[in-house]
């Protein structure tokens, strides 16, 4: 079965230092892979996808991933957090085929510190 | 494009009452996902539907709720009766077949007192 897991429920970093948030997944096959952000009061926003080629893709608001197949992971990463990232941020595994269901992770909480 | 748009925003109903929430997915997308947020269980997948038919609705929680989407920019969904355990964010998202890239509406806090 697919799952994910997100293993820091809280992270906590100070403005301008770099950011990497886990992500591990379990699926039988090449995944297609999300990263959302959920400010306080709002929806999910995408950040940013993998579903094939480069395994190192690049989202928005300055945000990358990486995709390591060997372990799993998806994890996402930012060179320099800025206090409006703080929020809590999901990792999403989908299937490739019709069902176009996603699994989400339990989410990370991001506080940044001035 | 005003995206993923939900009613109402926010609900507050007494334990007993019928609770009726809205989604108007964006235009040209055939794929609705209805979701529960809270913070004991996450974001889970109640309902999907393609082409305006029900998929999976495997992570509906009882008999107490259902979900329909009588044509393509429109979808509800239903708890009644209503218990306090349903006070949640319920969130609408929607995609274009073949994408599997998913846009979310703002989501409807629901309270039941």
């Amino acid at each position: 079965a697919q799952s994910v897991t997100q293993p820091d429920i809280h992270i906590t970093v100070s403005e301008g230092a770099s950011l990497e948030l886990r992500c591990n997944y379990s699926y039988g096959a090449t995944p297609y892979l999300f990263w959302y952000v959920q400010s306080p009061g709002q929806g999910l926003q995408l950040l940013l996808k993998y579903f094939s080629g480069d395994t190192l893709v690049q989202g928005i608001k300055g945000f990358e991933a990486e995709f390591k197949r060997s372990q799993s992971s998806f994890n996402l990463r930012k060179p320099s957090v800025h206090w409006s990232d703080a929020a809590e941020y999901f990792c999403a595994v989908g299937r490739m085929d019709s069902s176009y269901k996603l699994i989400f992770g339990s989410g990370t909480r991001l506080l940044v510190r001035p | 494009d005003a995206g993923v748009i939900q009613s109402p925003r926010h609900e507050v109903t007494e334990m007993g009452q019928e609770v009726t929430l809205r989604c108007k997915p964006i235009s040209g997308h055939n794929s609705l996902f209805w979701y529960r947020q809270t913070m004991m269980r996450g974001l889970e997948l109640l309902i999907y539907f393609n082409n305006n038919v029900p998929i999976d609705d495997s992570g509906m929680p009882e008999d107490r709720f259902s979900a329909k989407m009588p044509n393509a920019s429109f979808s509800t969904l239903k708890i009644q009766p209503s218990e306090p355990r349903d006070s949640a964010v319920y969130f609408c998202a929607s995609t274009r077949l073949g994408s599997n890239e998913q846009f979310f509406g703002p989501g409807t806090r629901l309270t039941v007192l």
